[in-house]
């Protein structure tokens, strides 16, 4: 149980074009997701945090006109990269937290975006 | 000094050798810790939640010392299988996790 798909896993992208990644909590409801970006050898670093039917609440850093984050439902979050470029390739990952087991998070299995 | 810091290793070890990773953690007030596991351009999962008292999984025990603002992870009888890169996290509240950059480790033959 517990599971959160995600999706694109790998998407490659042209300067400047806009790139979505959802992420759907299959079997259990997500009121809240958590957004990371992982380069690589380093840990994840939060995004932003998305709470259903509320605005998401941004790290000190993230530009949240760049990164659009809409939590429309339960189960179903969504990043939106806009004018991406170069340096926003990285490996974007989503997480919620899952009640009833330590609070422990379960992860969707990541999008690893390329920008050309 | 960072929220959670972990050493990035590499740890090298042979097979079934014994092996002990800490975190320390900044924030008195954390409320949960946990450690995953990452293997190489994989998500994490999760492979124990620490509880106060300390738990064992099989091969694997995670202490917690809250005085000294630490967590460990033990490996038993380490496995090929083990090498990956272990995650330490740290929940300080409003269910937010803050993850260390990871412990690597390479079982080898």
């Amino acid at each position: 149980g517990a599971v959160v798909s995600q999706h694109p896993s790998r998407v490659i992208c042209k300067s400047g074009t806009s790139v979505k990644i959802e992420c759907r909590s299959l079997d259990f409801q997500a009121t809240t997701m958590f957004w990371y970006r992982q380069f690589p050898k380093q840990s994840l670093m939060l995004m932003a945090t998305s709470n259903e039917g509320s605005k998401a609440t941004y790290e000190q850093g993230v530009e949240k006109d760049k990164f659009l984050i809409n939590h429309a439902s339960l189960t179903l979050s969504t990043l939106t990269v806009t004018s991406a470029h170069p340096e926003d390739s990285s490996f974007y990952i989503c997480s919620a937290r899952v009640e009833g087991r330590g609070y422990g998070y379960t992860f969707g299995s990541g999008t690893r975006l390329t920008v050309v | 000094r960072k929220e959670v810091e972990q050493d990035p290793g590499p740890f090298n070890v042979p097979e079934g050798a014994t092996v002990a990773f800490n975190c320390t953690y900044s924030n008195s007030a954390s409320q949960s810790f946990f450690w995953y596991r990452q293997d190489c351009r994989k998500e994490p999962k999760l492979l124990m939640s620490v509880y106060s008292s300390g738990n064992e999984d099989g091969r694997f025990t995670a202490q917690l010392n809250r005085a000294s603002q630490y967590i460990s992870l033990l490996i038993r009888d380490s496995k090929l299988s083990d090498s990956a890169t272990y995650l330490c996290v740290v929940n300080k509240g409003s269910y937010i996790p803050t993850f260390g950059r990871g412990t690597s480790l390479i079982v080898h033959p």
